[in-house]
């Protein structure tokens, strides 16, 4: 059975603080992998990655992709309060569905 | 053009109520999926529309659940005889590509059964 699983379930730090996030998963015919933030309601597209060891970044956020052990990780340094939400990683089985995991609620103190 | 609008935003309703969700995609956008994210829990499939095809229904957790897009446009996500399970947030996203671009998620509906 396809999943994914994320860890830890949920985070506290302090404004400045790195914080790095990780997703796992067991799917057929991986195509690709996305991270969100989902502060309210809707979900915001972070990244997609499809290539291990190819590094995406944007501003204090980046991930990374190993295909090999199955997992990527979402590092954000220098975390502030706006920081603070639920952080989703969807996996793509080769298909148009999406499976998504329970996702880490991140919560960052001034 | 605007994102992804659904509404209403909000749905209070009592027990054995029918219900009617709407989601308006991106203009242009081909693909059109539905969500269920019940308090705590990651986004749950339930439908998805890619242009005139069928759609893949595999994810409706039961009869009660059924989906429509007109047009190929607006879709509309209907509940019979709602139950108090069916209290969740209801995400829709669409997508120019289906699987190949990535999703674009509107605000959610907030179904509460009473």
């Amino acid at each position: 059975e396809d999943k994914v699983v994320q860890s830890p379930l949920s985070l506290v730090v302090h404004e400045g603080d790195t914080v790095t996030l990780n997703c796992s998963y067991e799917v057929t015919n991986f195509r690709s992998l996305l991270w969100y933030k989902q502060e309210k309601k809707a979900p915001t597209f972070l990244f997609m990655l499809t290539s291990s060891g190819i590094e995406k970044k944007s501003g204090r956020l980046s991930s990374i992709l190993d295909n090999k052990e199955l997992f990527s990780i979402l590092n954000i340094t220098a975390t502030q309060t706006g920081d603070s939400a639920v952080y989703l990683c969807a996996v793509s089985p080769g298909t148009y569905k999406y499976i998504f995991g329970t996702g880490t609620r991140l919560k960052v103190l001034a | 053009g605007a994102g992804v609008s659904q509404s209403p935003s909000n749905k209070v309703t009592e027990k054995g109520k029918d219900v009617e969700l709407r989601c308006d995609p991106i203009s242009g956008h081909t693909a059109l999926y539905w969500y269920r994210q019940s308090l705590g829990q990651g986004l749950e499939f339930l439908i998805y529309f890619q242009g005139n095809s069928a759609p893949d229904k595999s994810g409706l957790p039961s009869d009660r659940f059924s989906a429509e897009r007109t047009g190929g446009s607006v879709s509309t996500l209907t509940i019979q005889r709602t139950q108090q399970e069916d209290s969740a947030v209801y995400l829709c996203a669409s997508s120019s590509l289906g699987h190949t671009d990535t999703q674009y998620f509107g605000p959610g509906t907030r179904l509460t059964v009473l």
